[in-house]
């Protein structure tokens, strides 16, 4: 069964260094989505991709954080420099389309900062 | 901001005991969708519920979206230790999720 790939399932990084995760989507799907998830709340949106374009990136803190689909296949999420607050569950997700199809998740990235 | 705003939540139960998750917003919206999460793993759907009033069942689960499509409940008939886990309700055309309910079932 298809799914949503994502590296590395866990990292742990002292502030002010930089991080990247990595994210491919089950294959055909045009849409990506990052989300951060603090522990027990509910997923928040970074950004959405159709294909390589940027859809939605409005809550996405472009000061330290940035993220590429350059061929519309996989995709980067990259923080500098990370800070404590940025402790989270990072999502990526796809779907076929944008509007209405199901999400299907990836397990995400536990980023702890230290 | 458009929020989603879900009830209760914690909910720790024994197994067997009914229960009712609620979601609630201001807003209106095209449909809604109710996702299971456990430790570890990113959001699975369960339903996405569309008309005004509708209702979904899925084995024991029962979902209800508003008549004014600004709110919708989840509810578990005698529930089991595997549905254990963070049910979240989302809006899908607005990519916003609730605020989450931990459901913990004890044998």
């Amino acid at each position: 069964e298809a799914e949503v790939a994502q590296s590395p399932r866990y990292k742990i990084t002292e502030k002010s260094q930089a991080v990247a995760f990595w994210c491919d989507p089950i294959s055909g799907h045009a849409t990506l989505y990052w989300y951060r998830q603090i522990l027990g709340q509910g997923p928040e949106l970074l950004v959405q991709f159709q294909d390589e374009s940027v859809v939605d990136d409005s809550q996405l803190p472009k000061d330290r954080f940035s993220a590429e689909r350059l061929k519309g296949v996989d995709s980067t999420l990259k923080i500098q420099p990370a800070e404590l607050g940025d402790s989270a569950m990072y999502l990526c997700a796809s779907s076929l389309t944008v509007a209405g199809d199901e999400q299907f998740f990836g397990p995400g990235t536990r980023l702890t900062v230290l | 901001t458009q929020l989603l705003e879900q009830s209760p939540q914690f909910l720790s139960i024994q197994e067997g005991e009914n229960l009712t998750v609620y979601c609630n917003s201001s807003s209106v919206f095209s449909s809604l969708q109710w996702y299971r999460q456990e430790p570890g793993e990113g959001p699975v759907l369960l339903v996405t519920v569309v008309t005004g009033g509708e209702v979904k069942k899925l084995k024991r689960l029962t979902f209800q979206f508003g008549d004014a499509r600004k709110d919708s409940s989840l509810h578990i008939t005698a529930a089991q230790p595997g549905d254990t886990g963070l049910y979240l309700c989302a809006a899908r055309d607005k990519l916003i999720f609730g605020t989450g309910t931990r459901l913990q079932v004890f044998p």
